[in-house]
């Protein structure tokens, strides 16, 4: 059973692109639901992350956009760079239990 | 910045073997996890310990997996006798809040190779 689903797999953008990744979920007990970026052979970091009392949190270049109502959220990377290439993971926690989506490689070409 | 550590980095075992891996949490953290990351898949969670004992645990945590936290500092997971689907990355994961704005900081993982 697939709890958070995450979409696309994966992305590719050129520089001061917008990559946006898309993520569901079911399970309404969710109550807080973090975006990671992984590098390779890197642990998960977390990036933002927002609560379902709140529709939309920026900080810096990332911003996530909640609705609460459809289930879903989204992460946005403004001016996308060439660091930014990574692959990022949606999560969504129940009482410290994190349920990852499959993650999106993103790929910001120069 | 406190960070969670994790050796080793790289371990590579016979099928049957016993593996242990290892974790030191960040100081101040109460609540320890272990997730794995199976080779271009999504990471999993696999079991929380709370005040010295399993909060929760996935299906993939089964007896052969345990966790310990022999002292003040290392938060240990062991597989018993590891099968070859074992291979994986094992991240550690530690948050001083286990609900709201639970924030886990993950270490850099342990790969686990089983042959």
């Amino acid at each position: 059973q697939q709890q958070v689903k995450q979409s696309p797999q994966s992305l590719i953008v050129q520089k001061g692109g917008i990559p946006i990744i898309n993520c569901a979920y079911e399970n309404t007990a969710f109550d807080y639901f973090p975006w990671y970026q992984q590098f390779p052979g890197k642990g998960p970091a977390l990036l933002i992350a927002i609560r379902p009392d709140v529709s939309e949190k920026k900080e810096g270049r990332f911003t996530i956009s909640f609705n609460k109502s459809a289930k879903q959220f989204s992460l946005h990377i403004m001016d996308s760079q060439p660091g930014d290439s990574a692959t990022y993971f949606c999560a969504a926690n129940s009482w410290g239990k994190l349920q990852f989506g499959a993650g999106t490689q993103v790929v910001v070409t120069p | 910045e406190p960070e969670v550590t994790q050796t080793p980095s790289h371990q590579v075992t016979q099928m049957g073997q016993e593996v242990i891996l290892r974790c030191v949490p960040i100081s101040n953290h109460l609540y320890f996890y272990w997730y794995r990351q199976i080779l271009g898949q999504k990471v999993e969670f696999l079991v929380s310990f709370y005040n010295n004992e399993i909060s929760e645990k996935s299906e993939i945590f089964d007896d052969q997996f345990s966790v310990e936290r022999p002292d003040g500092s290392n938060f240990t997971l062991k597989i018993r006798s590891t099968k070859l689907e074992d291979s994986a990355m094992y991240f550690c994961a530690s948050s001083d809040n286990h609900s709201g704005a639970n924030v886990l900081t993950f270490g850099a993982g342990s790969r686990l190779t089983v042959l």
